[in-house]
């Protein structure tokens, strides 16, 4: 079974850049579409968007002017960078590998937007 | 504001069956498959039922999932404690050409 770890800071000041990088256990990475899907606390799920190996991505159009996603192969990791951050964005931060649906989670990473 | 929408909470009895319902248009559940996630507090969402009805590998078949036209249901039955969690129903939006999550249901366990 494929694991899904996040990593990256859990604060970050507010109109900064907040960068996760997703690792994926195995060379799956080259088959499957990669997401990175948030939820501020007590909140529901908001889709960010979505990468596949060779570079194509989507994005949520509410935030596509501050996101970009990129992956590499060679290291089995995908990435996130959310720029001119305002509290609003702090929530837990997913990473999923998806298929036809989102079958596999990383447990997840809390971000703070705070100075 | 979702544009797939949820009942906020449900609730039953152990034994009992439930059904939790989402509702949707034409251009997200009217042409498109629905996912059934279930999330226990602190902890990531799971996959519970993938192309409206199918379940993974693992899933107890007290759950099952149905759609008819722009709606979905997600039933459980022989609810058991360990169910008390929110659920979350899940398709794809034509317009934003992306996933769209339903705003999720609080399932308690009386």
């Amino acid at each position: 079974q494929v694991l899904l770890q996040e990593s990256g800071p859990g604060l970050v000041k507010p109109s900064g850049t907040l960068s996760l990088t997703c690792s994926v256990s195995d060379d799956s990475i080259r088959n499957y579409y990669w997401s990175w899907i948030r939820q501020p606390p007590g909140k529901g799920l908001e889709w960010i968007g979505c990468i596949y190996y060779s570079g194509i991505t989507k994005y949520n159009p509410s935030l596509k002017s501050r996101v970009t996603i990129s992956v590499d192969t060679s290291k089995n990791q995908f990435s996130l960078r959310l720029t001119s951050v305002t509290a609003a964005d702090t929530a837990v931060y997913y990473c999923a590998r998806r298929e036809e649906s989102f079958d596999i989670w990383g447990l997840g990473t809390m971000v703070t937007v705070s100075s | 504001q979702p544009v797939v929408t949820q009942p906020p909470s449900a609730s039953g009895t152990p034994g009992q069956r439930v059904t939790i319902s989402c509702s949707g248009t034409s251009s997200n559940i009217g042409s498109r498959h629905v996912d059934w996630y279930q999330q226990v507090p602190g902890t990531a969402p799971k996959l519970l039922i993938y192309g409206n009805s199918q379940r993974p590998s693992g899933v107890p078949d007290r759950f099952s999932g149905s759609k008819s036209g722009t709606s979905a249901s997600l039933a459980i039955s022989g609810l058991q404690s360990e169910d008390e969690a929110v659920y979350y129903c899940a398709t794809w939006e034509n317009s934003l050409n992306g996933p769209v999550f339903g705003g999720g249901t609080k399932l308690t366990v009386l």
